[in-house]
Parts: C-alpha cells; sequence; structure tokens
C-alpha cells in the first residue's frame, strides 16, 4: 500500500536556522508528492507539490525535490522565522486514486 | 472567493449520541473529501464525494457516513458516538477528481468532542 514516513519532531530551532524535515514515501508507480502546514488552530494549508521525478516544489523560502531513486520529498529552508513554527506533513497521492496519504507530521517550534 | 467553509467549529457530544457535520467547498469546485486528524493516528482519509457520489471510502466503521448534495456541499454523519471519535475533521475540496494534479484545498476542520 502507499504510505509516508516523516522525520519525528518535535524540531526546536533558533530564528535565521536551517530546516530540514526528511519524508521517504513507499507506492507504486509515480504518486504526486505534497508538503502542508498547519498553524495552531487552523486547518491545513499546501505549502508545496511536485508532480513527477526531479521537480522542485517551492513556496515562502521552503523547497522540496522529488527524488524517485531514494522515494524522498524532503522540506527545506535555509533561513526560519518565527512565523514558521507550525507542524509540517508530508503526503502522497497516487496517479490512479484521490485520497491524500499523510506522514504523521513534524511539529517545528521557531525561537527568537 | 471564499476557502472552504465548515460548520459548526466546535462540537461536544455525549457518548451515543449523534452528530452532523457541513462542508462547503470552493465556488465551482465539485469534489469534497473527509478526513479525520487524531493526536494517535494522524490524518485518516473518510470519504471523497464527487456528483453526489461517494468515490472513495477509508478504513471507518459503518457508524461515518457521508453525502454530497446537487450544490457540492457535503454533510458527514458519525452515529452512536464514542469517546474516540474526538477528533478535528477536516473537509477538503478540489475541481473535479480524475488527475494527481488537482490541488485540494482544506477547510478549517470541525472541532468534535465527545464526553
Amino acid at each position: 500500500g502507499n504510505s509516508v514516513t516523516q522525520m519525528e519532531g518535535p524540531v526546536t530551532l533558533s530564528e535565521e536556522a536551517f530546516l530540514t524535515i526528511n519524508c521517504t514515501y513507499t507506492a507504486t508507480g509515480y504518486p504526486s508528492l505534497f508538503w502542508y502546514v498547519q498553524y495552531p488552530g487552523e486547518g491545513l494549508q499546501l505549502l508545496l507539490k511536485a508532480t513527477k521525478a526531479d521537480d522542485k516544489g517551492s513556496n515562502k523560502g521552503f523547497e522540496a525535490t522529488y527524488r524517485k531513486e531514494t522515494t524522498s520529498f524532503h522540506l527545506e529552508k535555509g533561513s526560519v522565522q518565527v512565523s514558521d513554527s507550525a507542524v509540517y506533513f508530508c503526503a502522497l497521492r497516487p496517479r490512479d486514486d484521490y485520497k491524500l496519504s499523510f506522514g504523521a507530521g513534524t511539529t517545528v517550534t521557531v525561537r527568537a | 472567493k471564499a476557502g472552504v467553509t465548515q460548520t459548526p467549529r466546535y462540537l461536544i457530544k455525549t457518548r451515543g449520541q449523534q452528530v452532523t457535520l457541513s462542508c462547503s467547498p470552493i465556488s465551482g469546485h465539485r469534489s469534497v473529501s473527509w478526513y479525520q486528524q487524531t493526536p494517535g493516528q494522524g490524518l485518516q482519509f473518510l470519504f471523497e464525494y464527487f456528483s453526489e457520489t461517494q468515490r472513495n471510502k477509508g478504513n471507518f466503521p459503518g457508524r461515518f457516513s457521508g453525502r454530497q448534495f446537487s450544490n457540492s456541499r457535503s454533510e458527514m454523519n458519525v452515529s452512536t458516538l464514542e469517546l474516540g471519535d474526538s477528533a478535528l475533521y477536516l473537509c477538503a475540496s478540489s475541481l473535479a477528481p480524475g488527475t494527481a494534479y488537482n490541488e485540494q484545498f482544506f477547510g478549517p476542520g470541525t472541532r468534535l468532542t465527545v464526553l
């Protein structure tokens, strides 16, 4: 079946530090990959996505590259801000299905 | 363009009761999916509706049901509530199913607490 394994948190960083959240997946075929962010008390927001191998998704300083050879989609940001404190979810959706399969989520706290 | 709206935002029920949650998708979106979020199980897919038809269903008991109306609004119902049903229920809408490129837009969720 399809599954997503995400780096466990929580992660605590200082402002301007480098952030990496690891994500690996198991799926048949070539799924689309996503990173969602959830701020306290809110629903999920799509942060970035990639739909084929070697695609790089980017948004708000965050980047992730679809690596088929390592079945990974690690999230990175070069300089985090306090406002980046949130829970981050890696997710996949197979080509022939419509539901998203999510990782467990990683809580990130950025301290000033 | 208004986003996905969910009502109510918060709900408190007791064991054995039933509850109905509502989701209004973004205008023009015809597909609605529901997810349950709990600290222990994370985000789990409940079901997906398109054109008033359930297309996919997750691994949940029959107490969980849903429907979609002709205006694409959707409701989900949980009967005979159990303590373990306490969760954040998220609704997501998209233009239509059919390709993996269609982005799902999530609502703020309904926080259900079962006492």
